[in-house]
C-alpha cells in the first residue's frame, strides 16, 4: 500500500520560531507533493507544493525542502505566528488516469505567545 | 469566485439509514474527489469522478457510492449506515484530470447514532 509517513504528530513552537514537519514516502512514482493546512471546521487548504525535480520551494514564510534520494520532504514555517496554529498534512500524488492524493497522518501545530 | 460547496454541513442519522451528500465544484472544474476524515484513520480517499466517469475508487465497502452529473456536481451515498461511518466527508475539485490544485470544501459532518 502506498504510504506517506508524517512526523511529529504534534508540535509546539514559540512565536517567531521555526516549525519543521517531516514526511517520507515509499512510491518513487509520486510526482507531486503538496502540503495542506486545516483549521477546525474547515477543509484542508493547499499551502504550497513541489515537484520532485526541484529541491526547494519557498513561498513567503513557508518552504518545502525535498530530498529525492532519501524519499523525504519537509515543511519549514519561518517566524511562526499564532495564526499558523492548525493541522498540517503532507500528501503525495501519482498523476495519471487514476490519480489520487495519499495523505500523511497530520501534524497539529500550536504556536504560543 | 465561489469555492467548493458541500451540503448539508451537518447531518445526524440513525444506524441502518442511508444518506446522500452533495458537492458543487468550483465553476469550470471537471474533477471531483471525495475523502473521509476521521481522527483515527485520517484522510482516506473514497472515489474520484471526471466527466461523469468514476476513475478511481478507494478501499471502502460497496455501501459507499457516488456519481457525477453533467454539470460536474457530485453526490455520494452511504447505505445501511454504521456507527463507524461517523466522519467528516470532504469533497475536492480540480480543473483537470491530473488533480493538481485540488480545492477542498468545508465538508459534511456526519454523525451516526
Amino acid at each position: 500500500q502506498q504510504q506517506v509517513k508524517q512526523s511529529p504528530q504534534s508540535l509546539i513552537v514559540q512565536k517567531g520560531g521555526i516549525s519543521i514537519i517531516n514526511c517520507a514516502y515509499e512510491n518513487t512514482a509520486f510526482d507531486y507533493f503538496p502540503w495542506y493546512q486545516q483549521f477546525p471546521g474547515k477543509g484542508p487548504a493547499l499551502l504550497i507544493a513541489i515537484r520532485p525535480d526541484v529541491s526547494e520551494k519557498k513561498e513567503g514564510r513557508f518552504t518545502i525542502s525535498f530530498n529525492k534520494s532519501a524519499k523525504q520532504f519537509s515543511l519549514h514555517i519561518m517566524d511562526s505566528q499564532p495564526g499558523d496554529s492548525a493541522t498540517y498534512f503532507c500528501a503525495a500524488l501519482l498523476t495519471g488516469t487514476a490519480s489520487k492524493l495519499t495523505f500523511g497522518t497530520g501534524t497539529r501545530l500550536q504556536v504560543t505567545l | 469566485k465561489a469555492g467548493v460547496t458541500q451540503t448539508p454541513r451537518y447531518l445526524i442519522k440513525t444506524r441502518g439509514q442511508q444518506v446522500t451528500l452533495s458537492c458543487s465544484p468550483i465553476s469550470g472544474h471537471r474533477s471531483v474527489s471525495w475523502y473521509q476524515q476521521t481522527p483515527g484513520q485520517g484522510l482516506q480517499f473514497l472515489f474520484e469522478y471526471f466527466s461523469e466517469t468514476q476513475r478511481n475508487k478507494g478501499n471502502f465497502p460497496g455501501r459507499f457510492s457516488g456519481r457525477q452529473f453533467s454539470n460536474s456536481r457530485s453526490e455520494m451515498n452511504v447505505s445501511t449506515l454504521e456507527l463507524g461511518d461517523s466522519a467528516l466527508y470532504l469533497c475536492a475539485s480540480s480543473p483537470q484530470a491530473d488533480n493538481y490544485g485540488y480545492t477542498f470544501g468545508s465538508g459534511t459532518r456526519l454523525t451516526v447514532v
